[in-house]
């Protein structure tokens, strides 16, 4: 596609429940980042693929929350047991590469409330 | 990690003034940093961006500086128009994982009234 697209645009779960959010990245992209906002707040670094493998996950904020990219392209945000805190937007980007050298390309986010 | 402070929260200014938003930033590992641009509801996008190495890079209207040795970099948006109108992020880069990953400021909001 033109630009990184993300579903679903928007979720509302209740606390408790479990949720899946998915980023398809520009394609050729071998490096892809998911990213937190809320409100009123700079994007918040969750963690960082290079190909299949997670290059760096230190960002992501305990262990319900998990993230997949099985083949390299589609990845997968999955947050177990979800809270109201972790209601924001959820951002993913993708680079050509590694991202030393240039723009992140963001999507347009799926935002979470969790009730 | 990397810690990125960013002033003012909010600027309003007239058309056609200047505007100027400052960072401050921990690491000094950090050698790349991009400014994004995100109006209400729509994704963050570049602007511009900055490598360790130059002090100083200028784009039309908008121009960012690099003061290395003060972990400080600006934003400087000259004869504003109303559509520079948004929230302007800053964001320091530092090595992690084989690259380097943009940590962003808080935010500014800018209106600019017409």
């Amino acid at each position: 596609g033109a630009g990184v697209s993300q579903t679903p645009s928007n979720k509302v779960t209740e606390k408790g429940k479990y949720v899946e959010l998915r980023c398809d990245p520009i394609s050729g992209h071998t490096a892809l980042y998911w990213y937190r906002q809320s409100l009123g707040q700079g994007p918040e670094f969750l963690i960082y693929f290079q190909g299949t493998g997670a290059a760096d996950d230190s960002g992501l904020p305990n262990d319900r929350f998990f993230a997949v990219r099985p083949e390299g392209s589609v990845s997968t945000l999955k947050i177990q047991r979800t809270e109201r805190g972790d209601s924001a937007v959820y951002l993913c980007a993708s680079t050509p590469g590694p991202i030393g050298t240039g723009e992140l390309f963001f999507g347009e986010g799926s935002r979470l409330t969790v009730l | 990690g990397e810690n990125v402070e960013q002033h003012p929260s909010t600027l309003s200014v007239q058309e056609g003034d200047s505007a100027v938003i400052k960072c401050t930033y921990s690491d000094s590992a950090s050698n790349y940093f991009p400014w994004y641009k995100q109006e209400l509801g729509k994704r963050p996008q570049l602007i511009i961006d900055i490598r360790s190495n130059v002090g100083e890079k200028k784009d039309q209207r908008i121009a960012v500086t690099l003061n290395k040795t003060a972990k400080h970099f600006s934003l400087h948006i000259t004869e504003t128009q109303p559509e520079d109108s948004a929230v302007y992020f800053c964001a320091a880069s530092p090595p992690s994982g084989g690259s380097y990953i943009p940590t962003f400021g808080r935010g500014t909001s800018l209106i600019v009234h017409p």
